[in-house]
């Protein structure tokens, strides 16, 4: 099946360092989002991408579609304690109706 | 509005029993699905749906049943648990297939 790399698979940052993690595929997709997931939780959406080079921010977070239309890119700019939780991307491959999930990103950040 | 909504939220099965999991949205949503998540896995695709009695299988189906009679509901059915669906299980719901998903706050499953 179709596969998603997302890395890292965690990482460990001090307050107010900037944070990036991405996503790659062996498909094109047409669309990309990312989710946080807090412990007992279900994931929430952060940020949604609908079109090739699409840059997109919420707050600190920016999340651009890759011009190929195989990658994914998240950043958090001046990272805050409440930043910890495990970040996915789920993409959309071009003509599914099923959604794959990456392996996730666990964030801590030490303050 | 309740959101997506899920029950139970905690289950103990021994193998071999049957359980329906709950899943219901008050949004009038079309597109629904059912993931599980384990550890280090991610969340992966059971099944889905794009509307009432229509559905279709995910990324890992096999124990799995699933019908949609409403739009508000989509339950997940295990006919014969075994250990290996031990696992939390997220229902989400979108307006359409390319629009946001919202995702219930699971059901944490232990199969004996």
């Amino acid at each position: 099946g179709q596969q998603l790399n997302q890395s890292p698979q965690s990482m460990f940052i001090q307050e107010g360092e900037d944070v990036s993690m991405n996503c790659t595929s062996s498909s094109i997709f047409n669309t990309w989002l990312w989710y946080k997931q807090e412990p007992g939780e279900g994931p929430v959406l952060l940020i949604a991408l609908y079109k090739a080079g699409e840059l997109t921010s919420n707050g600190r977070l920016t999340a651009q579609f890759g011009i190929t239309r195989k990658d994914s890119f998240l950043n958090i700019s001046a990272s805050i304690p409440s930043d910890v939780g495990i970040y996915f991307c789920a993409g959309l491959p071009a003509g599914t109706y099923k959604y794959i999930f990456g392996t996730g990103t666990r964030l801590k950040v030490l303050a | 509005n309740a959101g997506v909504t899920q029950t139970p939220k905690f289950q103990v099965l021994k193998t071999g029993q049957s359980m329906t999991l709950q899943c219901a949205q008050d949004m009038n949503h079309e597109y629904m699905s059912w993931y599980r998540q384990d550890p280090g896995m991610g969340l992966r695709l059971i099944h889905y749906s794009v509307g009432a009695g229509i559905t279709d299988q995910g990324e890992v189906p096999n124990g799995y049943n699933v019908s949609r009679s409403t739009t508000e509901d989509f339950p997940l059915r295990l006919l014969s648990a075994a250990p290996s669906q031990t696992s939390v299980y997220f229902c989400a719901s979108s307006y359409g297939l390319q629009e946001t998903q919202y995702f219930g706050p699971g059901t944490r499953l232990l199969v004996l």
